[in-house]
């Protein structure tokens, strides 16, 4: 099956500064989800991303499908984006055989 | 309002108990998910239904069955419980293709602890 890296595997950050986080991906895709993770277990969507670019207020995501990697961008970083951030991808449409990566935490600091 | 909602949040219990985990989501998806999430944070899936049948059983013992009288409702049942059984359960529901852009909604997730 398809194989998930996401880099960094941890992040620590000063409240205002800008991240990136990476997503590599081992086959083409038809489907890439960005999900965040709060500190209180709550899973939230991000973006449907399988390719092009995003951006929802502070947060923007690119998938560059042809070069199997996907980035989440966090700009202006708050405590509230802290938590772990998890790429899935899938080979199918839908969002049936999505495979999850380890995860990033991020700790945004005051 | 709460579009997937699981109960209970959580569940502590002795091994060799049957317990269940009841999910519902008011979005109008019909295909419905469970996951379960470690305590190293890795999400697995387990289970997912397409309007009531059965599409996805990933390699599950079959102490785990998981039930839906619904396209709104996927419940999970748990045989004879076992120590590695303890983690974070999330159900999650997504539309059919060709209706929304097949993203996945999570419930809160049922933490369940076996003693």
């Amino acid at each position: 099956g398809i194989q998930v890296e996401q880099s960094p595997p941890d992040l620590i950050l000063q409240e205002g500064a800008n991240s990136t986080l990476r997503c590599n991906f081992s086959d083409s895709v038809n489907n890439l989800q960005w999900f965040h993770q709060n500190p209180w277990g709550q899973l939230i969507n991000l973006f449907y991303i399988p390719s092009g670019t995003k951006q929802n207020g502070r947060l923007s995501a690119t998938t560059v499908a042809t070069e199997r990697y996907s980035l989440l961008y966090i700009s202006s970083s708050q405590t509230t984006d802290s938590g772990v951030y998890f790429c899935a991808p899938s080979t199918q449409g839908g969002s049936e055989k999505l495979v999850f990566g380890k995860g990033m935490k991020l700790t945004v600091n005051p | 309002d709460t579009a997937v909602s699981q109960t209970p949040k959580y569940l502590v219990t002795q091994m060799g108990n049957d317990k269940s985990i009841k999910c519902e989501q008011n979005l109008g998806h019909d295909t419905m998910y469970w996951y379960k999430q470690d305590s190293k944070k890795f999400l697995k899936i387990m289970f997912s239904y397409n309007n009531k049948e059965l599409i996805i059983n990933e390699t599950v013992p079959n102490r785990f069955s998981p039930k839906s009288p619904d396209k709104a409702h996927l419940n999970l049942h748990i045989n004879s419980l076992e120590l590695g059984d303890s983690a974070v359960y999330f159900c999650a529901s997504s539309p059919p293709r060709g209706r929304g852009t097949g993203e996945l909604f999570f419930g809160e997730g049922s933490r369940l602890t076996v003693l």
